[in-house]
């Protein structure tokens, strides 16, 4: 099974302001896809974005970007302007070429307003 | 995007019993349906992958004659969980994969999950 690792069980950030969260993952595939899922207390999982392994090119989505480190196995997520409705769990995640995902073990995300 | 939907949102069974949940696609057809196993607080692990037509393939550590699963149509995939115990208690959630990929590139699509009681 592939692993997915999030080093921060929980983070913080005040309103308006940019945080990062972290990811890294194991893999012997060159071509797969990486997400960041938001799960807020509903439990509906959410996409929040996605990127391609075989881009270069960070993927970004209004607020949110992310840093694809190919090499390093890393892909970490930034919050920009962070907003109260921001408030969830994050889950970084691995799609394998077979489809299957991988989650992490998650980041609860508390914004201070 | 396409919307999945599971049935039921929520169920409480005694133990022994036999519990169906239902992962249905509902605006295009699914291939391959995933199951997962979400515990409080904790992470999503995948139990299976269901393939429309035939057997699905567990992950390892999930017992198959526990857990039955059955994608009998291209919109519908069932989980059985056979002689429910307390420890099975837990968030189970679906996703289907769109093949056409009205995104490009095999978009997946999570239900909302049931959450299963076992008293």
């Amino acid at each position: 099974a592939q692993t997915v690792t999030q080093s921060q069980p929980e983070m913080s950030v005040q309103e308006a302001e940019t945080v990062t969260l972290s990811c890294t993952y194991d893999t012997s595939e060159s071509d797969y896809y990486l997400f960041w899922y938001k799960q807020p207390p509903s439990r509906q999982m959410i996409l929040v974005i996605r990127q391609e392994a075989y881009k270069q090119q960070n993927a970004t989505e209004n607020r949110f970007s992310v840093n694809f480190q190919k090499a390093a196995k890393s892909f970490s997520l930034k919050i920009s302007d962070s907003q109260l409705g921001d408030a969830a769990m994050y889950f970084c995640a691995y799609r394998s070429p077979g489809n299957q995902f991988y989650f992490g073990t998650g980041t609860s995300l508390t914004v201070i307003p | 995007g396409a919307v999945v939907s599971q049935h039921p949102s929520w169920v409480i069974c005694k133990s022994g019993t036999s519990v169906k949940i239902e992962c249905r696609s509902l605006d295009f057809q699914a291939t391959t349906m995933f199951w997962y196993r979400q515990f409080p607080k904790q992470s999503l692990m995948l139990m299976a992958t269901s393939n429309e037509g035939s057997k699905a393939t567990y992950e390892q550590g999930v017992e198959k004659d526990k857990f039955l699963i059955n994608h009998a149509s291209l919109t519908l995939s069932t989980l059985t969980v056979t002689s429910a115990h307390p420890e099975d208690s837990s968030f189970y959630i679906c996703s289907a994969r769109e093949p056409s990929g009205r995104a490009g590139y095999n978009e997946q699509f999570f239900g909302p999950g049931t959450r299963l009681t076992v008293l």
